[in-house]
């Protein structure tokens, strides 16, 4: 199993600004995932963070917006840009192995913006 | 495109009875793992078991079990003896089992809320 860590656990930022949400992993992953989830509702991917290169992003969800970076097999980072209440959500981390039989979670990032 | 349901955004359950969450699933692949996982008000999401499509054998987990039919695309998740423990919502997701592509990615269902009562 993977123990994952996400910082910050919550914020409250002012509308325009950015916030970068970094997410830890205590080993060596191969597949690293950054989720949106409005509280009481379900997931939503927002993309695949590939080591070594670019993120994979899902529809409607862009680079300019959520800028991902992931330097190496444990480590990945969020951006949100240019924040606007309605980028207020909880924002998860998850990863696997090659194979991927199990997503294991971060504990999430609260955002408010105000 | 694969897609998951659950039809039930709410349950309860009293303390030490079972309760059953329905999950079912559209996709036209033959090989595939079903999840579900639990969600409580932490926020942190964690793995409840997990069932591969070409397994004919429910998967069980201590108090968890499943019921998967795969004809009828259906994968409930059973839950028994309930503890105050257990309330949380649960999703139920597919992944496919072909790597090529995006296809690690989950497709989740909406969720269903387990409220337990003493």
């Amino acid at each position: 199993s993977a123990v994952i860590s996400q910082k910050p656990s919550r914020d409250i930022c002012q509308r325009g600004t950015s916030l970068t949400i970094q997410c830890q992993v205590d080993s060596q992953v191969t597949m690293m995932f950054w989720y949106r989830q409005q509280p009481g509702q379900s997931l939503t991917l927002i993309a695949t963070a590939n080591q070594g290169s670019e993120a994979t992003y899902e529809s409607g969800f862009v680079i300019d917006k959520f800028p991902i970076s992931r330097p190496n097999l444990t480590f990945s980072t969020l951006t949100v840009s240019n924040m606007s209440p309605e980028d207020s959500s909880i924002y998860l981390c998850s990863a696997c192995d090659r194979d991927c039989f199990v997503q294991y979670f971060g504990p999430g990032t609260r955002l408010t913006v105000t | 495109a694969q897609t998951v349901t659950q039809s039930q955004p709410e349950m309860s359950v009293q303390e030490a009875e079972t309760v059953t969450l329905s999950c079912t699933y559209d996709t036209s692949e033959s090989d595939y793992y079903l999840f579900w996982y639990k969600q409580p008000p932490s926020r942190q999401m964690i793995l409840v078991i997990r069932q591969e499509a070409y397994k004919q054998q429910n998967a069980t987990e201590n108090r968890f079990s499943v019921n998967f039919q795969k004809a009828a695309k259906s994968f409930s998740l059973k839950i028994s003896d309930s503890q105050l423990g257990d309330a949380a919502m649960y999703f139920c997701a597919y992944r496919s089992a072909r790597y090529a592509g995006n296809n690690r990615k989950l497709i989740w269902g909406l969720g269903t809320s387990l409220a337990v009562n003493p």
